[in-house]
């Protein structure tokens, strides 16, 4: 089955720089990519997600980026704000099950 | 997305109890799921609930312990089965809409069993 491993656990930042979030997995047959913001005590949200037949996927200030190649993705968040801080989550489809496979977790915390 | 709400909210259970969770959605679904998430960790997917037939367990997760029904399109249950103090956490139902893929979490069940 999948497997997704994701870096760093922790991310400290200040307000205005950008943060970088890197996950790899391991099934080439994979085809889709979420990234869920998950703040205290609240649901996962989705916030972008990208399909194996683009590279890049940009939202305001939230982009991914996908390597089919290498088997990875990264989440970036640009001009980053105190209510960007939040445990990210990143996923990938197991074509197999139809079922996503989470990675272990980013916390993110933004410096005013 | 869709609306999806979840019952209880909330619970404090004693060990050796069963406490079933229900999610609700606002329209029809093909797909939908539950996960467990314990404090401070990431998501793990129990099974897939389907509709019409027995559900699809992951590895680790047996039917006798998380007994799941998806009556119609739009509701499942999950029953948390003879509860001891490691079930403490919390139960997510999630819905995969437009080609199933894209999924969207409920509000979650906070369990705690004494």
């Amino acid at each position: 089955g999948e497997n997704v491993e994701q870096h760093p656990s922790t991310l400290s930042v200040q307000e205005g720089d950008s943060a970088v979030i890197k996950c790899t997995y391991s099934d080439s047959a994979s085809n889709y990519f979420p990234w869920y913001k998950q703040e205290l005590g609240k649901r996962p949200q989705l916030i972008i997600d990208i399909r194996s037949n683009v590279g890049e996927k940009k939202d305001q200030r939230i982009a991914v980026t996908l390597n089919k190649t290498a088997k990875h993705f990264s989440l970036h968040i640009t001009e980053t704000q105190p209510e960007d801080s939040a445990v990210y989550f990143c996923a990938a489809l197991d074509t197999g099950r139809r079922a996503l496979t989470f990675g272990s977790g980013t916390r993110l915390q933004v410096q005013p | 997305s869709a609306v999806i709400s979840q019952k209880p909210s909330r619970d404090i259970c004693q060990r050796g109890t069963s406490l079933t969770i229900q999610c609700q959605v606002d329209s029809q679904v093909t797909m939908m799921f539950w996960y467990r998430q314990q404090p401070g960790q990431s998501l793990t997917l129990i099974a897939t609930a389907n509709q019409g037939s027995e559900a699809t367990y992951e590895s680790g997760f047996v039917i006798d312990k998380f007994p799941i029904s998806r009556p119609n399109l739009t509701f499942s249950t999950l029953t948390v089965s003879n509860m001891s103090p490691e079930d403490s956490s919390i139960y997510l139902c999630s819905v995969g809409k437009g080609d199933g893929e894209t999924q969207y979490f409920g509000p979650g069940t906070r369990l705690l069993v004494l």
